[in-house]
């Protein structure tokens, strides 16, 4: 399995308050995802980072943000939590996105499942 | 805008028989990726089987097997001998083939697959 950990892996906290989410790989792989996860919805891209400090919107993003100040961590914050911010968050990694393969496959860390009160 | 369609929320098949989840997807790209994941009740998400476009043979992992129909836009997963271990929600994904620094994957809305012994 790829070293990909997320923490914590289960948060509850209250609307307004923030949250910083977590996600730390030990695999040297440039990109790095995150999406949420929604009944109905399937996974949706949040942002994502394609190197040290660079960094992109996905579909999803308004009222998040993000940073990659270091290879190994990439965060998510939600500056002002909301209840419809309730949701399981995942964190994805891939080494290549150029070359066809299985060196392009996203591994998946194993979840983050926040709530907000 | 790709777009991935999962028609069945849910699905039931019995131990040892086989079961087909279907997906189709839109696109006006010539090539990209399709997948099918597998999320269990740990959330853990699980690569099954990857198709790439471009090439015409139906992709095949063990007892897991694909139904790729390039101009019908669809993309079936058949599971045989079905097992316990397998029933979990079905994910099936999209991914252009050469997406640039996004590489993000377009999920469909999922199939919840229970086996019954």
């Amino acid at each position: 399995d790829a070293g990909i950990t997320q923490s914590p892996r289960h948060k509850v906290t209250e609307t307004g308050t923030p949250v910083t989410l977590r996600c730390h790989q030990t695999e040297n792989h440039r990109y790095m995802y995150w999406y949420r996860q929604d009944p109905g919805h399937g996974l949706r891209l949040i942002h994502y980072s394609y190197g040290v400090k660079d960094t992109d919107k996905g579909e999803v993003s308004d009222g998040y943000s993000v940073s990659r100040s270091k290879t190994e961590d990439f965060l998510l914050t939600l500056e002002s939590a909301t209840s419809s911010q309730t949701s399981v968050y995942f964190c994805a990694i891939s080494d290549s996105v150029r070359s066809a393969g299985a060196n392009n496959e996203q591994f998946f860390g194993p979840g983050t499942r926040l709530t907000v009160l | 805008a790709q777009t991935v369609t999962q028609s069945q929320p849910e699905m039931s098949v019995q131990e040892a028989e086989t079961v087909t989840l279907s997906c189709t997807y839109d696109t006006s790209e010539s090539d990209y990726y399709l997948f099918w994941y597998k999320q269990p009740p740990s959330r853990q998400m699980i690569l099954v089987i990857r198709q790439e476009a471009y090439k015409q043979q139906n992709a095949t992992e063990n007892r897991f097997s694909v139904n790729f129909q390039k101009a019908a836009k669809s993309f079936s997963l058949k599971i045989s001998d079905s097992q316990l271990g397998d029933a979990a929600m079905y994910f099936c994904a999209y991914r252009i083939l050469y997406g640039g620094a996004t590489n993000k994957l377009i999920f469909g809305t999922g199939t919840l697959l229970a086996v019954q012994p």
